[in-house]
């Protein structure tokens, strides 16, 4: 199974933009790249995926290298209720099953 | 829609003891799976399942059991609870086969204790 690298925490302050960096070097040809996040004491939710280009939701922006080995999550202006651990993850479209999470990265927002 | 429907949300086990945790979806999803996430842990896979009457094991299957009879429905049996056991558990389904692209929907966990 392909594996992501995520730095194990970031900071940022409120109101600014974020980007949450994912290293994916071993990705095949038919990954998608998925995020989700976790709020404190609740499950995963889904916040953006892709395969080659750029993406764009109400929630984040992903921002996909051309080699598609890096990806990074863009939170435009980060906010208190954005404090989470975000996983970055690859969804096999050949057929393998196996959803891997890593450890992901966890945000802490400064007031 | 209820989404995914965990239950219960919390329970304690003596060592030893068996018990079953059910999860059911109303999305007409036809994967389904089981996390454990210890605290300050990232999520671990237990099994999946990709239709009625097929499952798999994930990363760390002992001690574990599952069925799926249904659609809906994919329960998560402990045979024997230890107390390594401990932790909370995810439930989360999405479509199959190569739709890829879309996303999975977590249910709100079952925090288990064993004692």
């Amino acid at each position: 199974d392909a594996k992501t690298t995520q730095p194990n925490s970031m900071e940022s302050n409120e109101e600014e933009p974020v980007h949450l960096p994912c290293n994916h070097s071993t990705i095949s040809g038919t990954d998608y790249i998925h995020w989700y996040r976790q709020l404190p004491s609740q499950g995963p939710e889904y916040v953006i995926h892709g395969l080659t280009s750029n993406v764009n939701n109400r929630m984040a922006s992903l921002a996909i290298a051309e080699d598609r080995k890096s990806s990074t999550l863009i939170l435009h202006r980060a906010t208190l209720r954005d404090a989470a651990v975000y996983y970055c993850i690859l969804r096999d479209a050949s057929g393998t099953y196996k959803y891997i999470f890593g450890t992901g990265t966890r945000l802490k927002v400064l007031a | 829609n209820a989404g995914v429907t965990q239950t219960p949300k919390f329970q304690v086990l003596k060592t030893g003891q068996s018990m079953t945790l059910q999860c059911a979806q109303d999305m007409n999803h036809e994967y389904m799976s089981w996390y454990r996430q210890d605290p300050g842990m990232g999520l671990r896979l237990i099994h999946y399942s990709v239709g009625a009457g097929i499952t798999d094991q994930g990363e760390v299957p002992n001690g574990y059991n599952v069925s799926r009879s249904t659609t809906e429905d994919f329960p998560l049996r402990l045979l024997s609870a230890a107390p390594s056991q401990t932790s909370v558990y995810f439930c989360a389904s999405s479509y199959s086969g190569g739709r890829a692209n879309y996303g999975y929907t977590f249910g709100s966990g079952t925090r288990l204790t064993v004692v």
